[in-house]
């Protein structure tokens, strides 16, 4: 149980693009989902933690208009890279928890964003 | 604020041999522990998580962690690795439903 489905798993697209990610909770609701960017061989950052029918809350430092998210279903969270530029290349994670403060993040197995 | 530190950015371990993977955190209040494994270009993958209660927590494939409050610690074991479990290995710690990792340790095993 408790699996989330990240799509594409990997995509490459011409700078000024826009690109959009899915996550979808496959056999839970999940009530808030996280948006995370990796660099290489470095540590998971939070980009925004977003729940249902509300807007994101965003962390310090990441731009709410270059990564637009939209949470508009208990199961599915989407985040898109607006005019995408080479400094977005990244790899970038999704996870979701369902109801109850006491439950883990179940994670997706990430994008690897790559921008020409 | 809370934060994890795991020291060892690298460890290399021989195939059979025990492991022990470092995390020391720092929070507040009661923390809710976690360690993910994750494989290259890969999600994480949960391996076990400390909430309440036993402070000895049996995690998959053969992993366990013991939470120390006096040391601020949440150390990952094996008795004997496999060669499969060559991954990167994160700690984190959860507060207000916030994850926070450690920097991660790569672990190698040699034949």
């Amino acid at each position: 149980g408790a699996v989330v489905s990240q799509h594409p798993s990997w995509v490459i697209c011409k700078s000024g693009t826009s690109v959009k990610i899915e996550c979808r909770s496959l056999d839970f609701q999940a009530t808030t989902m996280f948006w995370y960017r990796q660099f290489p061989k470095q540590s998971l950052m939070l980009m925004a933690t977003s729940n249902e029918g509300s807007k994101a809350t965003y962390e310090q430092g990441v731009e709410k208009d270059k990564f637009l998210i939209n949470h508009a279903s208990l199961t599915l969270s989407t985040l898109t890279v607006t005019s995408a530029h080479p400094e977005d290349s990244s790899f970038y994670i999704c996870s979701a928890s369902d109801e109850g403060g006491n439950q883990p993040q179940h994670f997706g197995d990430g994008t690897r964003l790559s921008i020409l | 604020a809370q934060s994890v530190t795991q020291p060892d950015i690298h460890i290399t371990v021989s195939e059979g041999a025990s492991l022990e993977l470092r995390c020391n955190y720092s929070y507040g209040a009661t923390p809710y522990l976690f360690w993910y494994v994750q494989s290259p270009g890969q999600g994480l993958q949960l391996l076990l998580k400390y909430f309440s209660g036993d402070t000895l927590v049996q995690g998959i494939k053969g992993f366990e962690a013991e939470f120390k409050r006096s040391q601020s610690s949440f150390n990952l074991r094996k008795p004997s690795v496999h060669w499969s479990d060559a991954a990167e290995y994160f700690c984190a710690v959860r507060g207000n439903e916030k994850l926070t990792f450690g920097t991660g340790t790569r672990l190698t095993i040699i034949p």
